[in-house]
């Protein structure tokens, strides 16, 4: 099946200090990319869609300044958490779905997780 | 708007017995219906999926069948293993007229199964 990666696994920072998180589709392209945010024992938090070419589309609620999205390219998209705090600590997933056999699988790809913390 | 409700638990198993985790969701359209399995220390991955209704999917012992009368999806396992321990999460995608891609995720399930 399709491949997702992320990077870093883990990471670890001081309050205030920016971090990246790279999302990548290693064998498709992928159009389009989600991220979610998984605090401990509860379910996926839709944050963002980020799409190719375009700005990101924000779930509400979501800080789109503290949360940067860029999708660079078919196969990469990233996350910025700027100006870390302790309460951004958290399980970012992101994921990115197929469109084999049209619209109606939308099954999703998901990396294995960034685990967030800030100090 | 579009939203999925399953059993939160614990649940707690003997191995060998059976497992039903129940999953209704909300919808308009015509959504597809998954169960994502996420073991400790890994990323979810997909489970099993029905994209109609009356659709029956299966994977690994596990069964759910999309049920558009009662709006359900429910898990079962019949003779569930201790390495069945996970979480499970029952999610839909829309149908293009309710937004394509994104999917909606239930809170997700627990079962502990004691061997």
């Amino acid at each position: 099946g399709a491949v997702v990666s992320q990077h870093p696994s883990w990471v670890i920072c001081k309050s205030g200090t920016s971090v990246k998180i790279e999302c990548r589709s290693l064998d498709f392209q992928a159009t389009t990319m989600f991220w979610y945010r998984q605090f401990p024992k509860q379910s996926l938090m839709l944050m963002a869609t980020s799409n190719e070419g375009s700005k990101a589309t924000y779930e509400q609620g979501v800080e789109k300044d503290k949360f940067l999205i860029n999708h660079a390219s078919l196969t990469l998209s990233t996350l910025t958490v700027t100006s870390a705090h302790p309460e951004d600590s958290s399980f970012y997933i992101c994921s990115a779905p197929t469109t084999s056999g049209g619209w109606a699988y939308n099954e999703q790809f998901f990396g294995p997780g960034t685990r967030l913390t800030v100090l | 708007g579009n939203s999925v409700t399953q059993m939160e638990g614990p649940v707690t198993l003997s191995e060998e017995a059976f497992l039903t985790i129940n999953c209704t969701y909300t919808a308009t359209g015509y959504p597809s219906l998954f169960w994502y399995v996420q073991y400790p220390g890994e990323g979810l991955q997909l489970l099993l999926k029905a994209t109609k209704a009356d659709d029956k999917g299966s994977n690994k012992g596990f069964e759910a069948t999309y049920r558009k009368e009662t709006t359900s999806f429910h898990l079962e396992k019949g003779s569930v293993q201790v390495s069945d321990s996970a979480v499970y999460f029952c999610a839909l995608s829309g149908a293009p007229i309710t937004g394509g891609f994104k999917t909606i995720f239930g809170a997700g399930t627990r079962p502990f199964v004691k061997a």
